[in-house]
């Protein structure tokens, strides 16, 4: 039994680059979440898949931000254009539809931006 | 604006003791309460979910659930200091948006 899972684990980038974090959820699984998180705070949700579509994108995620789960399985989380502020933990979790909805995190990718 | 609030601590107990978590939210819409354990340096573990008024217990740990006062708990019986962690109440709303407090620490002294 694989929960979720993340790659990379740790990320450390220049400002201004771009980066590229990955998501595998939990096999049956057909929603997935990203969710960010700094120091000192609860996960701030991002956006939200069921299945290929992405059903909700949160204010937070500015235009620099791009998610994509192009066969309903994996996701990407894409940064463009790194800022200091980008620098938290980002985490990915996954549900069933039908359930009760509750949502398994994977490891996190914890990002750096210098 | 949905809000949950939670006491960010820390809270500290002896060991054997009973760990007492709260946390409020805003929005009476609110279907669904969770609460996840995190450790430092780790992600969030779901450790009690409750969906309906009164309390839900599970080994040590009980969730209660107040839906007209808009107020959730954790109760962690026999803290053992293995419980020590930041606790992270969810509050999931009828979009799927889930929002979380800011979480509580808690440290169980030997």
């Amino acid at each position: 039994d694989t929960g979720v899972s993340q790659n990379p684990r740790h990320k450390i980038t220049k400002r201004g680059q771009n980066v590229t974090f990955r998501c595998d959820p939990i096999s049956e699984h057909n929603r997935l979440y990203w969710y960010r998180q700094t120091l000192g705070q609860g996960p701030e949700f991002l956006t939200y898949f069921q299945n290929e579509a992405q059903l909700e994108k949160s204010r937070l995620l500015s235009d620099r931000f791009s998610a994509e789960r192009p066969k309903g399985s994996f996701s990407t989380l894409e940064i463009q254009r790194t800022e200091q502020g980008d620098s938290a933990m980002y985490l990915c979790a996954s549900s069933q539809t039908g359930g009760k909805y509750e949502q398994y995190f994977g490891p996190g990718t914890r990002l750096t931006v210098t | 604006q949905k809000e949950v609030e939670q006491n960010s601590g820390p809270l500290s107990v002896p060991e054997g003791a009973i760990a007492s978590l709260n946390c409020t939210y805003s929005d009476r819409g609110s279907q669904s309460f969770f609460w996840y354990r995190q450790y430092s340096g780790k992600s969030p573990e779901l450790i009690m979910f409750i969906y309906s008024n009164g309390d839900k217990e599970d080994g040590r740990f009980t969730a209660q659930l107040n839906k007209a006062s808009q107020y959730v708990s954790l109760l962690i019986r026999d803290s053992q200091p293995s419980d020590s962690a930041t606790y992270l109440c969810a509050v999931r709303y009828n979009n799927n948006d889930m929002r979380f407090g800011a979480g509580t620490r808690l440290t169980v002294k030997p």
